[in-house]
């Protein structure tokens, strides 16, 4: 099975530091999507970002980033300034070739604390 | 509200009964998911529809899974004879059609406790 692996499964910062989740892939196809999901501790997965396999360019929403290298099949995720609000799991995704299902890594559950 | 909704949102049944979940997907998505998601994992995907059609099961889905979509808007999600390790978050996700440009949008989940 083509995984994504999220090697951090828990990660505590102090508010306003900068935290980077890192994700890895695997695929056989040229043409795929990623995915960064949020699931705070109400359980609901909250859409943030989407990146076909076409497009390396690096994209920043508001205190959000994302680096995108398919050299390294890596798609990170950083937040900068963190606040406790972001206190949450953190879901990576990819989508497989035939355009379907995603495919989650187990998570990151990051804990911002004031 | 106009986002996917799912009933009930927590249920505790016995080894060996019935249950049944239902999902109300975003009203012009026509692609709807099952997922389920264990402790300390991320969701994996159980089956997902297309209208009416099932167009894919995962091998997750055993036979005592079963899931209709009957017109084409809700879904539901039956599993017979529950056994203590179906114990999960069900969670249900609608899409605009195919492709990776549509990203689906998941509901809050259905909590399955089997004692």
């Amino acid at each position: 099975a083509q995984k994504v692996t999220q090697a951090q499964t828990e990660i505590s910062v102090v508010e306003k530091e900068d935290v980077t989740l890192d994700c890895v892939y695997e695929t056989r196809d040229t043409t795929y999507y990623l995915f960064w999901y949020k699931q705070p501790p109400s359980g609901e997965l909250v859409f943030l970002i989407r990146r076909n396999s076409f497009d390396e360019q690096n994209e920043i929403s508001g205190r959000y980033s994302w680096n995108f290298q398919k050299s390294t099949s890596s798609f990170n995720f950083t937040i900068t300034a963190s606040q406790v609000v972001d206190s949450a799991v953190y879901f990576c995704a990819r989508m497989n070739s035939g355009y379907s299902t995603l495919t989650f890594g187990k998570g990151t559950m990051l804990l911002v604390s004031p | 509200d106009t986002g996917v909704s799912q009933d009930p949102r927590h249920k505790i049944t016995k080894r060996g009964q019935n249950v049944t979940f239902r999902c109300d997907p975003i009203s012009e998505h026509n692609r709807l998911y099952w997922y389920r998601q264990t402790l300390g994992q991320g969701p994996e995907f159980l089956t997902y529809f297309q209208n009416e059609a099932q167009l894919e099961k995962s091998r997750l889905l055993s036979d005592r899974f079963s899931a209709e979509r009957p017109k084409g808007s809700f879904s539901t999600l039956e599993i017979q004879r529950t056994e203590q390790g179906d114990s999960a978050m069900y969670l249900c996700a609608s899409s605009l059609g195919a492709g990776g440009g549509n990203e689906q949008f998941f509901g809050p989940g259905t909590r399955l406790t089997v004692l």
